[in-house]
């Protein structure tokens, strides 16, 4: 069957620290891969998308690599800061059976950074 | 500019009530969702719509209906609430299809109690 894992486990780290989250899947084929970005009460927030022949991608402070042999993404944030605290969510995208072009999410993976 | 609002933001139904939950974008985005968020189960797609006039099944469709009369609006409709249905539910719009790498846009959700 079709899964996609992230961490379930809160994530606590230092500020200052690079926080790094773990998306993996098994039995996907996709064509893209997105972050998003939840704080509590709100929707989800689009961080980044790469794309299955890319390695790796960067925006200010955020890293996504995206290892399509392995079947996992990997998310960092360098330089947390508090503000940083959310759900983050992995969302895979590509021409799966059932739902056309629709994106499959991961469960989210919390943050917690302390000062 | 308001993005992606859902109306109402909470609402609580007896079983066996109707209700429509009301979604409406102002990007003149093509792609519309509509998702039910749970405790541990991630983000899940109900229905899906490509374009006005356009609606289709998602992973979870038992329970819903969906309409999309005019481009900017996608109503979700429960004709017979059961408290499985007691969830948060999200909207969100695309350009084009999540799959082909278009981020979508989630608006705040709808909580919904079914008693």
């Amino acid at each position: 069957s079709q899964k996609i894992e992230q961490n379930s486990e809160a994530l606590n780290i230092q500020e200052g620290k690079t926080a790094t989250l773990t998306c993996n899947y098994t039995n996907y084929s996709p064509a893209y891969l997105q972050w998003y970005r939840q704080d509590p009460g709100r929707g989800p927030v689009f961080l980044l998308l790469i794309r299955e022949n890319e390695k790796e991608k960067r925006k200010e402070r955020l890293k996504v690599t995206f290892d399509t042999t392995l079947k996992q993404s990997l998310f960092h944030i360098t330089a947390s800061q508090p503000a940083d605290s959310a759900t983050y969510l992995c969302a895979l995208g590509g021409a799966f059976s059932n739902s056309g072009y629709a994106l499959n999410f991961g469960k989210g993976t919390s943050l917690l950074v302390t000062p | 500019n308001a993005g992606v609002t859902q109306t109402p933001k909470f609402r609580v139904l007896k079983t066996g009530q109707s209700m429509t939950l009301l979604c409406a974008q102002d990007m003149n985005h093509e792609y519309m969702y509509w998702y039910r968020q749970d405790p541990g189960m991630g983000l899940r797609l109900i229905h899906y719509s490509v374009g006005e006039g356009t609606t289709a099944k998602g992973k979870v469709p038992d329970g819903y209906n969906v309409s999309r009369l005019k481009k900017q609006n996608f109503l979700l409709g429960l004709e017979s609430a059961a408290p499985s249905q007691t969830s948060v539910y999200f909207c969100a719009s695309s350009y084009s299809a999540g799959g082909i790498g278009q981020p979508q846009h989630f608006g705040d959700g709808t909580r919904l109690s079914i008693l």
